[in-house]
């Protein structure tokens, strides 16, 4: 079975530059997550979607970010303008069902550096 | 908020020798428990996970107990193999309403032959 995934795996751009992370979630989950991990602060949540809409944005470092899912199986996170402190791993993850219970499935993550 | 406290790594240990990495959370609610495992270069996979109080979670020879008195969930397997070599998280459900997870900040285990 396909896992959940992310493109691009890595990422490099200039400061300033627009930034466009995607992400397919597992078929049939109904809850996507957005985390960004760094060395600093570990994994942090940013973002999460339940049945296409957002929940929880309050981890959203910034208005420079934002988070879409037009459809149950995409989902996009935008920086726009990117800065070099954005520089991280961002995963996504996918779950059937709230955490609760249910795992979450993560993608391989998506290596973003802001020169 | 709610938060996850795990020991600092890296941890060394020799192939075979017994592991304990720990974990306390902070007591707000009725969170669900889990451990997570993260290879080079790879997203998290769970690794296992307990949803109430005195279960115990299992998988690959590793285990842990969620115990609400100490508040601990840690993690431990009997003997360990180069290929335990990895990055480990403990996360509780965040709460609140919330379905996301809040995690600690990993603990790098590294396992010599």
């Amino acid at each position: 079975d396909a896992g959940v995934i992310q493109s691009p795996r890595h990422e490099v751009t200039e400061m300033g530059q627009e930034v466009t992370l995607r992400c397919k979630p597992i078929s049939g989950h109904d809850y996507l997550f957005w985390y960004r991990q760094t060395m600093m602060r570990g994994l942090e949540l940013l973002i999460y979607f339940n049945n296409n809409v957002p929940i929880d944005d309050s981890g959203m470092p910034e208005d420079r970010f934002s988070a879409k899912m037009p459809n149950a199986s995409f989902s996009t996170l935008k920086i726009q303008p990117s800065e070099p402190r954005d520089s991280a791993v961002y995963f996504c993850a996918s779950s059937l069902g709230d955490s609760f219970n249910q795992p979450q499935h993560f993608g391989d993550g998506t290596r973003l550096s802001i020169l | 908020g709610n938060s996850v406290t795990q020991m600092e790594g890296p941890v060394t240990l020799s192939e075979e020798a017994f592991l304990t990495i720990n974990c306390t959370y902070t007591a707000t609610g009725y969170p669900s428990l889990f451990w997570y495992v993260q290879y080079p270069g790879e997203g998290l996979q769970l690794l296992l996970k307990a949803t109430k109080a005195d279960d115990k979670g299992s998988n690959k020879g590793f285990e842990a107990t969620y115990r609400k008195e100490t508040t601990s969930f840690h993690l431990e397997k009997g003997s360990v193999q180069v290929s335990d070599s990895a990055v480990y998280f403990c996360a509780r459900t965040s709460g609140g309403g919330a379905d996301g997870l809040t995690f600690g900040k990993g603990t790098h285990l590294i396992i010599q032959p």
